[in-house]
C-alpha cells in the first residue's frame, strides 16, 4: 500500500514567519513530488513540483526533497494570511498512480 | 495552458435521480482523465481512472454501476452518479494530465442530494 503521510495540523503561524510543511512517504519508486494548495470548498491549485533532490524555490515557496529519506517539504516564507488553506502533498510514479497525503491545515495568523 | 473545466459547479437533486458531470480538457488531450471525491475536512479520495476508449478503472470500495464514467473522446470525461442519495452527497473533482505531471484539477462539483 503506497501512502503518503502529512501532519494535518492546523499549524499556525504569525504572519511575516515561515512555514514549514512536511510530508512522508512509502514507495521508494516515487518519481515526482507536488504541493497543492487547496482552500475550503475549492478544488486543489498546484503550487509547485520537484524531481530532483535537493531546494527548488518559486518565489515564496521553497521545496525540498530528499530521496533518500524519503521526504519532502515545503517551505512558505513571509507567510500571509491568503496563504491559510490546506496543502496537499501528491506523489507519483511516471504520471501513474498519484498519491495525496491527507492535507496540513496551514492558518496564518494576522 | 493545461485547463480543466468542470460542469456543472453546484447541483442540487432529489433522491432517486440520476445526476452527470463533465470534466473537460479545454486546450490539451487527455487520454487520462481521474475521478476524486472530497467529504469536508477530508482528504481526496481516488474513485476511478478514466481512459479514453476504454472502461474506466475503478479503485477498491467503488461502486462501478453506481459511479458511471464515459470517456468518449480525448477531451471530454463524465461522470454520471445514478440514483442518488443523501450519503452521495460530497464534492467531486475531475482532472488530467497534459503528458506528463503534474495533475490539472478541475473547479469540482459539489452535490447536494436531498
Amino acid at each position: 500500500q503506497k501512502e503518503v503521510e502529512q501532519n494535518s495540523g492546523p499549524l499556525s503561524v504569525p504572519e511575516g514567519a515561515i512555514a514549514s510543511l512536511n510530508c512522508t512517504y512509502s514507495d521508494r519508486g516515487s518519481q515526482s513530488f507536488f504541493w497543492y494548495r487547496q482552500y475550503s470548498g475549492k478544488s486543489p491549485e498546484l503550487i509547485m513540483f520537484i524531481y530532483s533532490n535537493g531546494d527548488k524555490e518559486d518565489g515564496r515557496f521553497t521545496a525540498q526533497l530528499n530521496k533518500a529519506s524519503q521526504y519532502v517539504s515545503l517551505l512558505i516564507r513571509d507567510s500571509q494570511p491568503s496563504d491559510s488553506a490546506t496543502y496537499l502533498c501528491a506523489v507519483s510514479n511516471y504520471g501513474q498512480n498519484f498519491v495525496f497525503g491527507p492535507g496540513t491545515r496551514l492558518s496564518v495568523l494576522p | 495552458g493545461a485547463v480543466v473545466s468542470q460542469h456543472p459547479s453546484r447541483v442540487i437533486c432529489k433522491s432517486g435521480t440520476s445526476v452527470k458531470i463533465e470534466c473537460r480538457s479545454l486546450d490539451f488531450q487527455a487520454t487520462t482523465m481521474f475521478w476524486y471525491r472530497q467529504f469536508p475536512k477530508k482528504s481526496l479520495m481516488l474513485m476511478a481512472t478514466s481512459n479514453e476508449g476504454s472502461k474506466a478503472t475503478y479503485e477498491q470500495g467503488v461502486e462501478k454501476d453506481k459511479f458511471l464514467i464515459n470517456h468518449a473522446s480525448l477531451t471530454l470525461s463524465t461522470l454520471t452518479v445514478t440514483s442518488a442519495h443523501p450519503e452521495d452527497s460530497s464534492f467531486y473533482i475531475c482532472s488530467a494530465i497534459d503528458g506528463t505531471p503534474p495533475l490539472h484539477f478541475g473547479n469540482g462539483t459539489r452535490l447536494t442530494v436531498t
